[in-house]
């Protein structure tokens, strides 16, 4: 089953816009993890935020994750019209160790407008 | 360093048949993940792969099963095929099976079941 729910579905903005995209998630996690695939592509690792941060920054991405609210967000600064891809959000519970393997939203489509 | 390295790319195959998928993850890294991709269900996590044993196991039938080598090399194996199984198969190496481990991907394998 689905454990992260991004939102929105689809977002279409203009290049050099920010893009923001959240994630909701259920259980309690080890970390989440973000990813971006282009047109049914392989998976590109883009960050990961342990439990215990709060933010973290990787280039033009910030990441933010709150562990009261079981959410996190993905904000792309300056975005480009190579940003345009689905991006998923994807956590590693806590129970069991974290080895039942990740657990993947159902993504975001995100256009960039040239 | 090579990344994941997933064969074939695509394959179609007749329901009933079997099918075999081979993923070679990054040199060094230990843990292979399987994860099945369909528009409806998303991403799914098939099984996880440490050290030559199976670790972990997704809600999928017993007609999905996988090995890994000693070279940390592995296939996954899918018999009496449905049309369902038509998905794009990705697999994932990981240094280890820690929780804050990162997972890198492969490009996958669309598999087409006619």
């Amino acid at each position: 089953s689905q454990q992260g729910e991004e939102d929105p579905q689809a977002l279409s903005i203009q290049e050099g816009e920010n893009a923001t995209m959240n994630c909701s998630y259920k259980t309690s996690i080890n970390n989440l993890q973000w990813y971006r695939q282009n047109s049914g592509r392989g998976l590109v690792h883009l960050i990961l935020i342990r439990s215990n941060e709060r933010e973290k920054h990787s280039g033009r991405l910030r990441v933010t994750l709150d562990t009261s609210k079981k959410s996190s967000s993905l904000l792309i600064t300056a975005s480009r019209a190579a940003d345009t891809a689905s991006y998923f959000c994807a956590t590693a519970p806590v129970w069991r160790g974290g080895a039942d393997g990740l657990t993947f939203g159902k993504g975001t489509h995100l256009i960039i407008q040239p | 360093k090579a990344g994941v390295t997933q064969t074939p790319r695509y394959l179609i195959k007749t329901r009933g048949q079997q099918v075999t998928l081979s993923c070679s993850p990054i040199s060094g890294h230990r843990s292979v993940s399987w994860y099945q991709q369909t528009p409806g269900q998303g991403l799914q996590f098939l099984f996880e792969y440490f050290s030559e044993t199976q670790r972990n196991k997704g809600n999928f039938p017993g007609r999905f099963s996988g090995r890994q080598f000693s070279n940390s090399r592995s296939e996954m194996n899918v018999s009496t095929l449905e049309l369902g199984d038509s998905a794009l198969y990705l697999c994932a190496s990981s240094l280890s099976t820690g929780p804050n481990t990162e997972a890198f991907f492969g490009q996958g394998t669309r598999l087409t079941v006619v």
